[in-house]
C-alpha cells in the first residue's frame, strides 16, 4: 500500500486566481494521477502525471487549466488556474504501487467564490 | 461517457444485514476495483479483483466480477453503522487509469 497526502486540505479561492495542490507520497510510485470529484459526483479522471515529462490529460482538460508537475517519484502537484466557481471540486492525487492497486489521497476540497 | 453505473444509487438497511452493490462497466477491463468514500473525504481501497478471477473475499466483503456482463458486485455481509459511506467502483483500462462508476450510498442504522 502507500500511504498520500495532500495539502492544502482544503481552500476558499477567489475567482480569477490560481491555486497549486501538493501530493506527497511515502514511497516511490511510478504512476500518480490526478481526479476531480464535482459535488455528489463520481471521480473523473484530469491527467496522469508523468515524471521527467510533460503530464497526458484527458479529454475534456488541457494543461493551460490544469498545469501538472512531477519532478520525482514520490511528489506531483496540480494547479488549477483562473479559477471559476465551476472549478469548485474536490482534488484528489492517487498512486499506483506497482501492484495494479491504486490508492488515494485525502483530496483537497476547493470552494471558487 | 465511459463512466460506469452503478445501482442502487442508494441503499438503506438495518445493522446485521447484508449488503449488495452492483456495477456495470462499459470496455475491457484489467481489473476492477472497490472503494468507499466516507463523507466527501478521501477514498479508501477495499479490493481489487483481476480479470480472470471470478470471486475475491476480505473480511466481511465479498466482490464477485462477471467480465462477459462487463458487471461486478460487492456484498458486505452483517453490515454495521461504521460502513454507511458512498461506494465506488473503479475499472481499470489501459495504462493503469481508473473509470469510475457513479456510486451507492449506504446508509446502516443501528
Amino acid at each position: 500500500s502507500a500511504v498520500i497526502s495532500q495539502k492544502p486540505s482544503r481552500d476558499i479561492c477567489q475567482r480569477g486566481t490560481s491555486l497549486t495542490i501538493q501530493c506527497q507520497v511515502d514511497s516511490q510510485v511510478t504512476m500518480m494521477f490526478w481526479y476531480r470529484q464535482q459535488p455528489g459526483q463520481s471521480l473523473t479522471l484530469i491527467a496522469t502525471a508523468n515524471q521527467g515529462s510533460e503530464a497526458t490529460y484527458e479529454s475534456g482538460f488541457v494543461i493551460d487549466k490544469f498545469p501538472i508537475s512531477r519532478p520525482n517519484l514520490t511528489f506531483s502537484t496540480l494547479t488549477v488556474s483562473n479559477m471559476s466557481p465551476e472549478d469548485s471540486s474536490i482534488y484528489l492525487c492517487s498512486a499506483e504501487t506497482g501492484s495494479y492497486e491504486q490508492y488515494f489521497g485525502p483530496g483537497t476540497r476547493l470552494t471558487v467564490t | 461517457s465511459q463512466q460506469g453505473e452503478e445501482d442502487p444509487q442508494a441503499l438503506s438497511i438495518q445493522e446485521g444485514e447484508n449488503a449488495t452493490m452492483n456495477c456495470s462497466y462499459k470496455t475491457s477491463i484489467n481489473n476492477l476495483q472497490w472503494y468507499r468514500q466516507n463523507s466527501g473525504r478521501g477514498l479508501v481501497h477495499l479490493i481489487l479483483i483481476r480479470s480472470n478471477e471470478r470471486e475475491k473475499h476480505s473480511g466481511r466483503l465479498r466482490v464477485t466480477l462477471d467480465t462477459s456482463k462487463k458487471s461486478s458486485s460487492l456484498l458486505i455481509t452483517a453490515s454495521r453503522a461504521a460502513d454507511t459511506a458512498s461506494y465506488f467502483c473503479a475499472a481499470s483500462t489501459g495504462f493503469q487509469k481508473l473509470v469510475f462508476g457513479t456510486g451507492t450510498r449506504l446508509l446502516v442504522s443501528p
